[in-house]
Parts: C-alpha cells; structure tokens; sequence
C-alpha cells in the first residue's frame, strides 16, 4: 500500500529564514503535487511535478522531485507571514493503485 | 470558469441520521473524488468516479457510497451516521482519471451530535 509521509507535521518559523519541508513515499511514482490549504478553505493546487528532476518556482516556494530517492521537497526562501498554511503532497499512483494520496500535511506557522 | 461547487456547505445531523452530499465538478471534468479531512487522520481517500463508475474506493465501511451522473455531478451519502463521521468531506475535479492535477471545492462540513 502507499504511503506518503511528510516532515515536519508542525513548523515555526520566523519571518526571513529558509526552510524545507519533506515528502517521502513508498512507491514508483514520477507525478506529484503540492496544494495548500489555508484555515476553514479548500486545498488550492500550487505544483505539479511530472518527472524526475523537475523543478518548479513561485515566489518564496521552490519544489522539487527525485523519484529514484522517492522523495519531493518544497523549499521556502525568506518567509513571510502570508505564506502561513497547511502543506500537503499528494502522490499519484493513479496508473499503478489508482489512487492519489496525500501525506498528513505540514501546517506552517511563521511568526512576524 | 465556474469551480467546483460543494453543498451543502455545512450541515448539522444527529446519529443514526444520513446526509447526502452533492458535488459539481468544473465544466469539462469528467472525474470525481471524495476525500474524507479530520485532524487526526488527515485527508483519506473515500472513492473516485469516473463516467458513472466507480473506479476505486479507499478504506471506508459501506455506509459510505456514491454516485456519478451523467452530466460528471456526483453525489456521496453516509448512512447511518457515527460520531466519528464528523469531517469535512472534500470534493475534487479533474478531467481525466489518469492524469492532472486535482481541483477541489470549498468542503462540506459535516457535524454528528
């Protein structure tokens, strides 16, 4: 069965600091997403990841996928308070199980 | 381009009750899934559909089904509903089953007293 995990579930972090925030998965995928979710909405879609080595930048966030080492990470550059939220990656094993499949989530806490 | 439309937005039902949540998806997709979000388990999985069919189901007892039409609106219902049954419950489009990304809607949140 696969399975996503993500790390860390909880982050603070000060305004102006560069973190990372982790997806691993258990099985052969080259396609995965990253959505955020702010409090009380939905998850809005910010990257899709369609091959290994791929790379895609908006603003402060930076993802990226290795699907060798079966992992994706979003990278956060000089953080504001408006990029506080819930990250998820979502793992898209639709042409093997059929599924996609988030991780637990990371919910981001930058304080100003 | 309209979104993915959720409702009822927020509904309040007591155990033992059903509730019926319906879902529009955007204009074009053709697939459906349902995803179940409390805090303690994330979001999981409840089903996919495709066309009017079922392509797949997560971990979910049978008092959990669901329906595609043939305009792609879908329906899911919870019979019989438990304390533990109290999410929200995640509607997302996208326009094949196979490929793309999803396209969710606001939820509908569901209270069990």
């Amino acid at each position: 069965e696969l399975k996503v995990e993500q790390n860390p579930l909880f982050l603070s972090m000060q305004e102006g600091k560069n973190y990372t925030i982790y997806c691993n998965y258990s099985t052969t995928s080259d396609r995965l997403y990253w959505y955020r979710q702010d409090p009380g909405k939905s998850l809005e879609s910010l990257f899709v990841l369609l091959s290994n080595g791929a790379v895609k930048q908006e603003g402060r966030l930076m993802a990226s996928l290795d699907t060798k080492a079966r992992l994706s990470t979003l990278h956060i550059t000089a953080a504001v308070h408006d990029l506080s939220a819930t990250y998820f990656c979502a793992v898209d094993s639709r042409d093997r199980d059929d599924k996609i499949i988030f991780g637990k989530g990371t919910r981001l806490h930058i304080l100003p | 381009k309209a979104g993915v439309t959720q409702t009822p937005r927020y509904l309040i039902k007591t155990r033992g009750q059903q509730v019926t949540l319906s879902c529009s998806p955007i204009s074009g997709h053709r697939s459906v899934s349902w995803y179940q979000q409390t805090p303690g388990q994330g979001l999981q999985f409840l089903f996919e559909y495709f066309s009017e069919t079922q392509r797949n189901k997560g971990n979910f007892p049978g008092r959990f089904s669901g329906r595609q039409f043939s305009n792609s609106r879908s329906e899911m219902n919870v019979s019989t509903l438990e304390l533990g049954d109290s999410a929200l419950y995640l509607c997302a489009s996208s326009f094949t089953h196979n490929t793309g990304e999803l396209f969710f809607g606001e939820g509908s949140r569901l209270t069990v007293l």
